[in-house]
């Protein structure tokens, strides 16, 4: 089944403890994305990937890493994670980076204490 | 600064009553346009594609439309299960990014 996964889809953590959110997608996607999801924000994009090795910022890039080491995953990093990153959070991939349709995964809700 | 304005924020319909929801936006080089739709707890899910004014796009009950400024998803005859938030965003040209408005909450009552 064609889909990207994202782990956890939970987590509560406390400030300053670094953490990885992990985001896999199946479908031989170039392009992935990273969003965050908060109440009467909307959706925002943190950083995205257009290919192996090439990534860049997106509008709320500030407390986070990512890397694309391989085709398939593309993990968000914060180093050290603060309340003001408490979010649902959104990962999602497409084709190409001219291929629009983008395919979400389910959604990793975080907690910063 | 690009924007996208989504309106109304909520929208209640009766089952079968038709309606629109509204995406405007202010971007340069506009290089797509795309609704998608959330249902709650889960990841957006795409609907439409649209990259040049004119363009009209269907599916089941919904038809989106797009001028140059903004895009309309029109909603005929809805049942309850198209309850959902819908969202709108563009991609510019100058890079990757895209953009999405805050959504529209869609409640359709039997």
């Amino acid at each position: 089944e064609a889909q990207v996964t994202q782990n956890p889809r939970y987590l509560i953590t406390v400030t300053g403890k670094k953490l990885t959110v992990t985001c896999s997608q199946n479908m031989n996607h170039e392009y992935m994305s990273w969003y965050r999801q908060d109440p009467g924000l909307g959706l925002r994009q943190i950083y995205y990937s257009m290919n192996v090795e090439v990534t860049d910022k997106g509008d709320v890039p500030e407390g986070y890493k990512v890397s694309r080491k391989e085709k398939r995953n593309f993990p968000l990093i914060l180093e050290s994670p603060s309340p003001n990153q408490t979010s649902l959070y959104f990962c999602a991939s497409s084709l190409r980076s001219n291929s629009y349709e983008q395919y979400f995964g389910p959604g990793t809700r975080l907690t910063v204490t | 600064e690009d924007q996208v304005t989504q309106s109304p924020e909520a929208l209640r319909l009766q089952e079968g009553e038709s309606s629109s929801l509204n995406c405007s936006y202010t971007v340069s080089g506009l290089r797509g346009l795309f609704w998608y739709r959330q249902d709650p707890g889960k990841g957006p899910e795409f609907l439409f594609t649209l990259y040049s004014a004119g363009e009209e796009k269907e599916k089941e009950r919904l038809k989106a439309t797009l001028t140059k400024k903004e895009s309309f998803l029109h909603i005929t005859a809805p049942k309850p299960e198209d309850s959902a938030t819908y969202l709108c965003a563009v991609n510019r040209g100058s890079n990757y990014k895209l953009t999405f408005g805050k959504g529209t909450l869609l409640t359709v009552n039997p």
